[in-house]
């Protein structure tokens, strides 16, 4: 069975610009969740989607978002990009919604903002 | 305020001394999860607990569910440098998981 895979694996931006990160989750898995990790505030959530829908936001500005398809994978989008961006951007596919179960995590997007 | 606290943050050891991470809470919780993070890898799912009082193994990981089922402890013997890597303790919360600031362990050959 394939993992979560994540696309691009590295990237690096400017501040100001928008980036588009991408995760195909385990097939049959309809849960995807997306977290920021930095070395200061550790995992921090920023949206889960199930079935095409977003369930669960996190503490994070409107600049963040996504969006899941009807084949589960899904996107998500930081606009005008600040240096404090600078993170690794993890999925994590499960076949249940809400945090409930084990999560699967991709290997991440690392985002540079310079 | 965090919603799990876990200590120490970092912990750097020779091969084969043993260690205990440690993850706290204020409020009591239903299940929590361990999960293992090496350098370049996404977390991986080490165990659920989700009994208070309950204890599991995983070859030399042990892991203890506290009592009120408030806190948890991780228990490695005799550590060896694959054991290496970011351990983070995670609960449901508000329909979202949830992770402690996890525990950086570097095991020296």
């Amino acid at each position: 069975k394939a993992g979560v895979t994540q696309t691009p694996r590295y990237l690096i931006k400017t501040r100001g610009q928008q980036v588009t990160l991408s995760c195909s989750p385990i097939s049959g898995h309809r849960s995807v969740s997306w977290y920021q990790q930095t070395p200061g505030q550790g995992l921090q959530f920023l949206f889960e989607y199930f079935s095409e829908t977003q369930r669960n936001k996190g503490n994070f500005p409107g600049r963040f978002s996504g969006r899941q398809f009807s084949n589960s994978r899904s996107e998500m989008n930081v606009s005008t990009l600040e240096l404090g961006d600078s993170a690794l951007y993890l999925c994590a596919s499960s076949p249940l919604a809400g945090g409930t179960g084990e999560l699967f995590f991709g290997e991440g997007s690392r985002l540079t903002v310079l | 305020t965090q919603l799990l606290e876990q200590s120490p943050q970092f912990l750097s050891i020779q091969e084969g001394e043993n260690l205990t991470v440690y993850c706290n809470s204020s409020s009591v919780f239903s299940s929590l999860q361990w999960y293992r993070q090496e350098p370049g890898e996404g977390p991986v799912l080490l165990v659920t607990v989700v009994t208070g009082g309950e204890v599991k193994k995983l070859k030399r990981l042990t892991f203890q569910f506290g009592d009120a089922r408030k806190d948890s402890s991780l228990h490695i013997t005799a550590a060896q440098p694959g054991d290496t890597g970011l351990y983070l303790c995670a609960l449901t919360s508000y329909g979202k998981l949830t992770f402690g600031q996890g525990t950086i362990l570097t095991v020296h050959p």
